[in-house]
């Protein structure tokens, strides 16, 4: 079964508008977290925003927020004001059996293209 | 800027050899893991170390095999390269924490 599903393979938004980026997950763990990573064209997977999954309230990080349905498993990422640089690749990601710890592995989605027009 | 470095940035080879690949993170980062991300793909997650040892390891086969250094350095290494094994590898580490450093990845093309 496939942990992270992401359905929006490219999405397109105007300059200074706001866009969300759909993620759902899929864990029967009661402790996990969910982050968000930005990779441009250049491949580094860039960390933007967490949320774990005992936080009650909704993780912020700048113009980037997560916002997180727990009941509903989803954890899409709002990104306000967008910038022509946030035109990039955006995978949602999930980390069981713990969460706070560095040393369990990432699940990743397939990914949303984001471009930004001007 | 992560701290973490990868080399070398791309790389050629024919299939049946072998490759090495390497990372350095930051001093203190004691779990380092790899990712392989095919074309259109997200990550995948291939294993990883902590403190020299490893303790996770995805769905790949025993070709795919790595080592981790007492300098906060580590390898990935690939033995009889399939053109399939043709991705960006991703190294990642973390101080115990949370977050994952990512490097910049090694581009590796097999033909």
């Amino acid at each position: 079964a496939q942990k992270i599903t992401q359905t929006q393979p490219g999405m397109f938004v105007q300059e200074k508008e706001a866009v969300t980026l759909d993620c759902t997950y899929d864990t029967s763990d009661q402790s996990y977290g969910l982050f968000w990573y930005k990779q441009p064209s250049s491949g580094e997977m860039i960390f933007l925003i967490y949320q774990g999954s005992y936080d009650e309230q909704n993780a912020t990080e700048g113009r980037y927020s997560l916002n997180f349905q727990k009941a509903r498993k989803s954890a899409n990422l709002v990104i306000s004001a967008s910038q022509l640089g946030d035109s990039a690749m955006y995978f949602c990601a999930m980390r069981e059996a713990g969460g706070y710890s560095g040393n369990t592995p990432l699940v990743f989605g397939k990914g949303t293209r984001l471009s930004v027009i001007a | 800027e992560t701290g973490v470095t990868q080399s070398p940035t791309h790389l050629i080879k024919t299939r049946g050899q072998q490759v090495t690949l390497r990372c350095s993170s930051q001093s203190g980062h004691n779990t380092v893991s790899w990712y392989q991300q095919a074309l259109g793909q997200g990550p995948q997650f291939i294993f990883q170390y902590y403190r020299e040892e490893e303790n996770g390891r995805g769905n790949f086969p025993p070709r795919f095999s790595g080592l981790q250094f007492p300098n906060y350095s580590s390898e990935l290494n690939v033995n009889a390269l399939e053109l399939d094994d043709s991705a960006l590898y991703l190294c990642a580490s973390s101080p115990d924490s949370i977050e994952q450093y990512f490097g910049p990845g090694t581009r590796l093309t097999v033909t």
